[in-house]
């Protein structure tokens, strides 16, 4: 079946650190992928997406670059801060079908100053 | 208002009650989604509308009960709920529900049964 894993958290870094959140999915076919987060008391917001092998999405210092020869989308960003503390998920989804989102366990990063 | 907002944000229920939880999406969407997140499972997606209809229904026990009065409202009805029915419910809007298209979600409704 479909599915998505994500390294356990929680992911513990001192401010101006450099970031990586491993993604690994298992799909038939070839979904878009997508990193949601999730900051203390709030519901998700969507951080990037790609919808293609080999495609990168970015945003707010974030990284991640759909691999599909090793089936990941691993999160990265160069100098995390204090305000990156959050849940992050790693998600796919196929087109053509029900929009139907497959998430992660999520991820939990705190930064220290 | 803009986005999506999700009314209550909290609720405590006891295991005789009924309520019901809202969603209201102000982005001009026509799908719209049910999500539960426990504490120790991933999101998992409960009911998805598309035009006022459903299209799934993730295998979801009758005491959910959904209702999509319109493109814009979500509102989900909760009776005879169990202690591990206690979650936080998400509500999310797209543009359609058969394209790959970004979900937006709302904050959440903090749900615990006693």
């Amino acid at each position: 079946g479909n599915s998505v894993t994500q390294m356990e958290g929680p992911v513990t870094l001192s401010e101006e650190a450099f970031l990586t959140i491993n993604c690994t999915y298992t799909a038939t076919g070839y979904p878009s992928l997508f990193w949601y987060v999730q900051y203390p008391g709030e519901g998700l917001q969507l951080l990037l997406k790609a919808t293609k092998a080999d495609d990168k999405g970015s945003n707010k210092g974030f990284e991640a670059t759909y691999r599909k020869e090793t089936t990941s989308f691993h999160l990265e960003k160069g100098s995390v801060q204090v305000s990156d503390s959050a849940v992050y998920f790693c998600a796919l989804m196929f087109s053509g079908g029900y929009n139907k989102l497959i998430f992660g366990a999520g991820t939990r990063l705190a930064v220290h100053p | 208002e803009t986005g999506v907002t999700q009314t209550p944000r909290h609720l405590v229920m006891g295991m005789t009650n009924k309520k019901s939880l809202k969603c209201e999406q102000h982005l001009g969407h026509n799908a719209m989604y049910w999500y539960k997140q426990s504490a120790k499972k991933p999101l998992e997606l409960m009911f998805v509308y598309n035009f006022k209809e459903q299209t799934e229904n993730n295998s979801v026990p009758s005491r959910f009960s959904p209702e999509c009065p319109n493109s814009s409202h979500l509102f989900l009805h909760l009776h005879t709920l169990q202690p591990e029915d206690s979650a936080l419910y998400l509500c999310a809007s797209s543009p359609r529900d058969r394209e790959s298209e970004t979900q937006y979600f709302g904050p959440g409704t903090r749900l615990l049964v006693l």
